[in-house]
Order: C-alpha cells, then sequence, then structure tokens
C-alpha cells in the first residue's frame, strides 16, 4: 500500500536550517508529481513547496521563496525539503503528499512532522 | 497568492444536507477546473474528497459532490452523519505549478 513517511522535524533557533524527509513506498515514485503543504498550529492548509515528477518543474509560496528549496531523489524514493532561515512563522506541521495521477487532487499524504522554530 | 475564502463554520443536522462555498478568482478556481476538497479530523492528515472539481476518488460516499460556477466552487454533503463532522478544505490550481488553500471550514454536526 502507500506510504508516506516524514522525518527531520523538530525543535530550531530563528534563523537555523533544517531538512525533511519524505519516504516513499508502495508506488512508482519516479512517476508522480510531490508537494509539501503545512500546517501552522491551529490555522490551515498551505503549500509550500511543489515538484515535478523528473525535478523539471518546482515550484514556491511567496512566504518561503529563497529559502526553502525542493527536491526529489527518485532513485531513493524520497522527497526533500531543505529549509534554511527559519522563522517563527514557519512553525507548523509539514506534510508530504502525492499529486493524483487521477486528477488534480492529493491523493495521499504523510503522518505529517512537526517544526518548531523558537529561541 | 491569496487563500481562497470559505466560510468558517457551517453546521447541519443528521440526514440533512450542507453547502461549504470556496470563493476564489479568475486566477485560481475560476481559470481551471482543478478545484479539490479535503476532510480533516483533528490530528489527522487531510483526505482527498472530491478532485477535478466534482470527481469522487474511490472510497468515498456518493453523499459527497462538488461543484464550480464561475469563481465559487461548492461542496455539499447529504445525509449528514456525526462522522463528517470535521474541518473541511478546498484548493485549486492557480497556475505555474502553484496551489491555493481555503482557509478552512469547520463543519459541526447538531
Amino acid at each position: 500500500q502507500v506510504q508516506l513517511v516524514e522525518s527531520g522535524g523538530g525543535l530550531v533557533k530563528p534563523g537555523g536550517s533544517l531538512r525533511l524527509s519524505c519516504a516513499a513506498s508502495g508506488f512508482t515514485f519516479s512517476d508522480y508529481y510531490m508537494t509539501w503543504i503545512r500546517q501552522a498550529p491551529g490555522k490551515g492548509l498551505e503549500c509550500v513547496s511543489y515538484i515535478s515528477s523528473s525535478s523539471t518543474y518546482t515550484s514556491y509560496a511567496g512566504s518561503v521563496k529563497g529559502r526553502f528549496t525542493i527536491s526529489r531523489d527518485n532513485a531513493k524514493n524520497s522527497l526533500y525539503l531543505q529549509m534554511n532561515s527559519l522563522r517563527a512563522e514557519d512553525t507548523a506541521v509539514y506534510y508530504c503528499a502525492r499529486r493524483s495521477e487521477a486528477g488534480a487532487g492529493f491523493d495521499y499524504w504523510g503522518q505529517g512532522i512537526l517544526v518548531t522554530v523558537s529561541s | 497568492q491569496s487563500a481562497l475564502t470559505q466560510p468558517r463554520s457551517v453546521s447541519g443536522s443528521p440526514g440533512q444536507s450542507v453547502t461549504i462555498s470556496c470563493t476564489g478568482t479568475s486566477s485560481d478556481v475560476g481559470g481551471y477546473n482543478y478545484v479539490s476538497w479535503y476532510q480533516q479530523h483533528p490530528g489527522k492528515a487531510p483526505k482527498l474528497m472530491i478532485y477535478d472539481v466534482s470527481k469522487r476518488p474511490s472510497g468515498v460516499p456518493d453523499r459527497f459532490s462538488g461543484s464550480k460556477s464561475g469563481n465559487t466552487a461548492s461542496l455539499t454533503i447529504s445525509g449528514l452523519q456525526a462522522d463528517d463532522e470535521a474541518d473541511y478544505y478546498c484548493c485549486s490550481y492557480a497556475g505555474s505549478y502553484t496551489w491555493v488553500f481555503g482557509g478552512g471550514t469547520k463543519l459541526t454536526v447538531l
């Protein structure tokens, strides 16, 4: 079955860096577009970054552009999010999610990983 | 881009129907038939309920339906059940490989 498992979260000081990973299994990872979506405590969802199946196309939310970098390693079935210059407002649960092959929707999500930016 | 606009909360009694609206612009909701809806129970990851405006993934009951008119998309839940109580989010493609979510709607089943 499809599984997405995030790792790499934790507590980091403002200005610090963190790298999130998402291990995918149960499907042909290299066939799918992937995304990182975050949810601040008590708030709604925000699509942070999106990457095409072969890494040709990427996009970023304005709030993270220039600070976050999305990447993937199809040989390792893994998705990454390098987060630099972290701010308190980046505190959130970060989900990796798969874009459905059937259409425009994110059909599988990881369990989420908490990133806390605080001094 | 700005978040899509959803009502903060809606409510209905078991067996009734409720509709949640999602208003965007011609650059997102109105410009593409790429609206999706997600259900999120507390402490859980979101679950895809509707994609491409009105299509249901396998396993989602046909009590859930989606539609769109102009810049506003809607999710209708008929035959409300207790387990439908959750937060619901809409999402739209906004061009250039970007996606925008709504602020979320809390559905209370009375």
